[in-house]
């Protein structure tokens, strides 16, 4: 079983604030790590795909991060805006298969 | 380019009856995984599938259910005799390739079970 924890499960964000959350994973055998938002009622997104220890990505105003010795990928918004409200899910892949574990997600509610 | 299209978005279902979910993946993608999201829980891994092959299914329930993806046609997750546990929503994926690659998500099959 691999357990892929995110934190907090739910927060509440001012408008133009920042905010952050974090995925937390097993570091042994690591192979990719995928970044999802999903809005209510539609499908999951794919935001990032991390490979490499260290690995920094950007879309926009959100940005990701990736440790991967010892286990850990941040999510940053910068700026939240109302349309950043959603749950932003993590999944992991363990070297040798291909299936998506997924955490249960952050939901982050944008207060305008 | 449409997305992953799936098929029916609600379906509803008494128990004893079989459950068809259709999903059509993306044009040019030959990998599909189906995840169910059962409530209050996240998506959990169920089958990946490569056309007329089944890769892994190791997170399938043994008894009821069956994938398939044929050379022809949609990926097909079928559930025989569904109990009111099988409500839950199913997503299918579809990649171009391997699982570094970015999988990308269907609207998902609500299966209601009454």
């Amino acid at each position: 079983i691999l357990n892929v924890e995110q934190s907090p499960q739910s927060l509440h964000v001012q408008e133009g604030d920042s905010t952050n959350f974090t995925c937390s994973f097993p570091s042994s055998n690591f192979y990719a790590l995928h970044w999802y938002r999903w809005e209510t009622a539609k499908s999951p997104e794919a935001l990032f795909v991390m490979t490499l220890n260290g690995d920094e990505k950007k879309k926009g105003r959100i940005s990701a991060t990736l440790n991967t010795k010892e286990g850990y990928s941040y999510l940053y918004i910068k700026g939240s805006q109302p349309e950043d409200s959603a749950t932003y899910l993590c999944a992991f892949i363990h070297y040798g298969n291909n299936r998506l574990a997924f955490g249960k997600g952050n939901q982050v509610v944008v207060i305008p | 380019n449409a997305g992953v299209m799936q098929n029916p978005r609600h379906l509803v279902r008494r128990r004893g009856q079989e459950a068809r979910l259709r999903c059509s993946p993306m044009k040019g993608h030959s990998h599909v995984y189906w995840y169910r999201q059962l409530p209050e829980e996240g998506l959990k891994f169920m089958v990946y599938l490569q056309k007329e092959n089944i890769i892994d299914e190791s997170g399938m329930p043994k008894e009821r259910f069956s994938a398939e993806f044929p050379k022809e046609g949609p990926s097909i997750l079928r559930i025989q005799q569904v109990v009111r546990g099988d409500s839950a929503a199913y997503f299918c994926a579809s990649s171009p390739g391997q699982s570094q690659e970015t999988q990308y998500f269907g609207p998902g099959t609500r299966l209601l079970v009454l």
